[in-house]
């Protein structure tokens, strides 16, 4: 079965930092890969998504960036952390066949002080 | 453009009551998928059902029931006699072929003993 692998799990960062955030996949090969943020209290907004290796297609502008150096890694990137880039980061994946359900790591809580 | 709307922010009801949670998605493909998710205080996603464009029976499991309308472009999740373990964040999904996962806002469902 496919899984996430997504580390740290929580992380504390005071403003101005840089980030990285990995994710990796086990189990599949060329999944399609997501980076989401949920604020607290609030829905889950897509950030990024990738179809291959160095593919990644920006859903919003922002202070993040992502690349896909290997099939299976995932990296969330900032240069430097803002107060707004607090939240919950889940990684997601999902089978090249495009018809299973999406998988998810276990998440990020960011705390940027 | 693809858009999920949850309009239920929050819902509180009695244990043993039923409970609907509204997904209402927009979109301009004829092939397309709509998923619920269920975000327990853990944090991680579960997924609890995939349904394609093209299938609009109505689904069961357990006590749980889900309603697709293409006509109303509504995708409704009930859950009949709730228990206090369903209490959690309820996230709606909408996705064409195997690009982005767009999620609504999620329903924050709070079940009372």
């Amino acid at each position: 079965s496919q899984t996430i692998h997504q580390w740290p799990a929580t992380l504390v960062q005071p403003v101005g930092s840089p980030l990285s955030l990995e994710c990796t996949v086990e189990g599949t090969s060329n999944p399609n890969l997501y980076w989401y943020r949920q604020a607290a209290g609030r829905g889950l907004q897509l950030l990024f998504y990738s179809v291959g290796i160095g593919q990644i297609s920006s859903e919003v502008p922002q202070n993040l960036s992502a690349s896909r150096p290997q099939d299976r890694q995932f990296i969330l990137s900032s240069k430097k952390l803002l107060l707004s880039d607090s939240g919950f980061y889940l990684c997601a994946g999902l089978l090249p066949t495009g018809n299973e359900k999406l998988f998810f790591g276990s998440g990020t809580q960011l705390s940027v002080l | 453009a693809q858009k999920v709307t949850q309009a239920q922010t929050e819902i509180s009801v009695v244990e043993k009551e039923d409970v609907t949670l509204d997904c209402v998605y927009e979109t301009r493909d004829t092939t397309y998928y709509l998923f619920w998710y269920k975000q327990p205080p853990s944090g991680e996603l579960v997924f609890l059902i995939r349904r394609n464009s093209f299938d609009e029976q109505n689904e069961i499991s357990g006590r749980y029931s889900w309603n697709f309308q293409k006509s109303t472009s509504s995708f409704n999740f009930t859950i009949t006699a709730s228990q206090v373990v369903d209490s959690a964040v309820y996230f709606c999904a909408l996705r064409r072929g195997a690009q982005k996962l767009v999620f609504g806002q999620g329903t924050r469902l709070t079940i009372n003993p």
